[in-house]
């Protein structure tokens, strides 16, 4: 079964210029979250998607969105980038959603967007 | 609030020797879901380990073990003769809603 992927690999933008980031879950799996790699801040939680809702939100401004389509695919779209939006993008896909019918199930993730803001 | 704290910021060992990574968490929530996982150069985070919050039976998986105890809040992992592959960043994690709350991550260096 092929694992989380995530396009493109490695970005290079320009401070106020806007970035979408793709994300396509292990086949099957319907919840897609986002994560935020950084060396000052460590990981955080971006948000969550389930059947095309988003079901959780961390602590972000608005300039972060995301979207999920009906095939469980996922983007997230950064507007006016900022320098401190350069970190690693990790995208990571599961069975089920919020609720304790999902909580066991682990989350698998990709191999992250490195976004560079220059 | 959710909180993961790994206070070992970066561990060196000599091959086969055994490692243990410390973790401690907080949470009010009676039902949680404690992760470990595995982070390479690469980048790519990889699961290692589940316990849930009901369960705090501990076992042995390979060269991989690990201690829950829930009157201390500690997740504990342990490497059994440790290899230079298992040199990474690992990272602690509780699990609430469908939100994983990380630890700041243990580097581990093994060396030959």
């Amino acid at each position: 079964k092929a694992g989380v992927t995530q396009t493109p690999r490695y970005l290079i933008k320009t401070r106020g210029q806007q970035v979408t980031l793709s994300c396509s879950p292990i086949s099957g799996h319907r919840s897609v979250s986002w994560y935020q790699q950084t060396p000052g801040q460590g990981l955080q939680f971006l948000f969550e998607y389930f059947s095309e809702t988003q079901r959780n939100k961390g602590n972000f401004p608005g300039r972060f969105s995301g979207r999920q389509f009906s095939n469980s695919r996922s983007e997230m779209n950064v507007s006016t980038l900022e320098l401190g939006d350069s970190a690693l993008y990790l995208c990571a896909s599961s069975l089920l959603g919020a609720g304790l019918a999902g909580l066991g199930y682990e989350q698998y993730f990709g191999p992250g967007t490195r976004l560079t803001v220059t | 609030a959710q909180k993961v704290t790994q206070a070992q910021t970066e561990i060196s060992v000599v091959e086969k020797e055994d490692v243990t990574l410390d973790c401690v968490y907080e949470t009010r929530d009676t039902t949680y879901y404690l992760f470990w996982y595995k982070q390479p150069p690469s980048g790519e985070l990889v699961f290692l380990i589940r316990r849930n919050s009901f369960d705090e039976q501990n076992e042995i998986s390979g060269r991989y073990s690990w201690n829950f105890q829930k009157s201390t809040s500690s997740f504990n992992f342990t490497i059994t003769a440790s290899q230079v592959v298992d040199s990474a960043v690992y990272f602690c994690a509780l699990k609430y809603g469908n939100k994983l709350v990380f630890g700041a991550g243990t580097i581990l260096r093994v060396k030959s």
